[in-house]
């Protein structure tokens, strides 16, 4: 995959509120789909992901849809607390194989959650 | 130490020095990435290398040189940098085969360039 365009840049909501951050790709291969949270400072890290067999998929609060027909996957945060403030990173590859799993990544989201 | 670490964890150089960064990585990965983080961009790919060859090279300046003598260690050399290269370089490691794809990334390295 080649691009992947994120949005929204920024996003403030109030704690208890959901959020909900959507990237669009370009290459109809692409079939890995990861989020990045990375905190103020700190290393990016793996949240959640999904392969493009599979529509939805959640973990507690956390959850990624993914619509190969349209090309986009959303990340869904429930009940959002002050600890998911952070940068978020969508990102896309075509999974296993030489140079298909490298990843190209989304410019971000910075998530405030505000108490 | 286990995951993947990266030095130094900050850099300060000038325009004229030649200095290397280093990432070092404990999951028995095979592929190993570098890349260049800077404000209001996304993250930038700069290299790829996949059981130690280098399989990509994203169109990055002569002045940045990797180097990945086994599939635990890499390294960036770097010569002559421009105050624009100032970033925060990670480093990232993977499974090339299997199902997940999931990236590892290190620390990263918060140069300066002055």
């Amino acid at each position: 995959g080649e691009n992947v365009e994120q949005h929204p840049s920024t996003l403030s909501v109030q704690e208890g509120d959901s959020a909900v951050i959507k990237c669009t790709y370009s290459d109809s291969a692409s079939n890995y789909f990861p989020w990045y949270k990375q905190e103020l400072g700190k290393r990016p890290q793996l949240i959640i992901d999904i392969r493009s067999n599979v529509g939805e998929k959640k973990d507690q609060r956390i959850a990624v849809t993914l619509n190969k027909t349209a090309k986009h996957f959303s990340l869904h945060i429930t009940e959002t607390q002050p600890e998911d403030s952070a940068v978020y990173f969508c990102a896309e590859s075509m999974g296993s194989g030489v140079s298909n799993y490298k990843l190209t990544f989304g410019k971000g989201t910075l998530l405030t959650v505000n108490p | 130490e286990t995951g993947v670490t990266q030095t130094p964890r900050h850099l300060v150089m000038g325009m004229t020095n030649k200095k290397s960064l280093k990432c070092e990585q404990h999951l028995g990965h095979n592929a190993m990435y570098w890349y260049k983080q800077s404000a209001k961009k996304p993250l930038e790919l700069m290299f790829v290398y996949s059981l130690e060859e280098r399989v990509e090279n994203n169109s990055v300046p002569s002045r940045f040189s990797p180097e990945c003598p086994n599939s635990s260690h890499l390294f960036l050399h770097l010569h002559t940098l421009q105050p624009e290269d100032s970033a925060l370089y990670l480093c990232a490691s993977s499974q090339s085969q299997g199902e997940r794809g999931e990236a590892f990334f290190g620390q990263g390295t918060r140069l300066t360039v002055v």
